[in-house]
């Protein structure tokens, strides 16, 4: 059973490079899901993917911000001109559509640090 | 804005203990989910309730669903080493986006043997 995978679990960068983050769902989930952690807080929503389609983008995502799904199965999350205040858990998590709740199983996070 | 408070905020017990962390809002739940996280690492689904006064049972832990879904808790028996983590609550709004999970601040457990 393959869980919910994010690659690079780690990545730091030097203000003002572009990182990108990839997520890989549970293969039968056509939903996915990206959100941001910071220190003492709870995940926040970022946005939200059904197959290929981008449905809904958070206030949070500024537009240096892009995510991607595109043949419905992986997604990536580009951040453009990072910045220190990016720095982040960055976590991705799928669920099953035609659910009458909404059950999502995170991946294991990127942790981005901006120096 | 709708908000989900976690109580305590942090926790500290000794191994054996019995302990309870409560989420609570003013907004009802169409569904709450239960996650339990480790440093560095993303949530584990521990448990989905979404019928108003559900208990639902998970060998040691008990999670409660308030009568009018505006509040959950989460009972841990006999409290061990391995509890240890941060327990965040989950909810999405009855009325709402289905999809969109808003969480809490979390209960950072830690239990010393």
């Amino acid at each position: 059973d393959t869980g919910v995978s994010q690659d690079p679990r780690h990545k730091i960068t030097k203000r003002g490079q572009n990182v990108t983050f990839r997520c890989d769902p549970i293969s039968e989930h056509n939903r996915l899901y990206w959100y941001r952690q910071t220190l003492g807080q709870g995940p926040e929503f970022l946005t939200y993917f059904q197959n290929e389609a981008q449905l809904e983008k958070s206030r949070l995502l500024s537009d240096r911000f892009s995510a991607e799904r595109p043949k419905g199965s992986f997604s990536t999350l580009e951040i453009q001109r990072t910045e220190q205040g990016d720095s982040a858990m960055y976590l991705c998590a799928s669920s099953a559509s035609g659910r009458t709740y909404n059950e999502q199983f995170f991946g294991p996070g990127t942790r981005l640090t901006v120096l | 804005t709708q908000l989900l408070e976690q109580s305590p905020q942090f926790l500290s017990i000794q191994e054996g203990e019995n302990l309870t962390v409560y989420c609570n809002s003013s907004s009802v739940f169409s569904s709450l989910q239960w996650y339990r996280q480790e440093p560095g690492e993303g949530p584990v689904l521990l448990v989905t309730v979404v019928t108003g006064g559900e208990v639902k049972k998970l060998k040691r832990l008990t999670f409660q669903f308030g009568d009018a879904r505006k509040d959950s808790s989460l009972h841990i028996t006999a409290a061990q080493p391995g509890d240890t983590g941060l327990y965040l609550c989950a909810g999405a709004w009855y009325g709402g986006s289905n999809y969109k999970l808003t969480f809490g601040k979390g209960t950072l457990l830690t239990v010393n043997p």
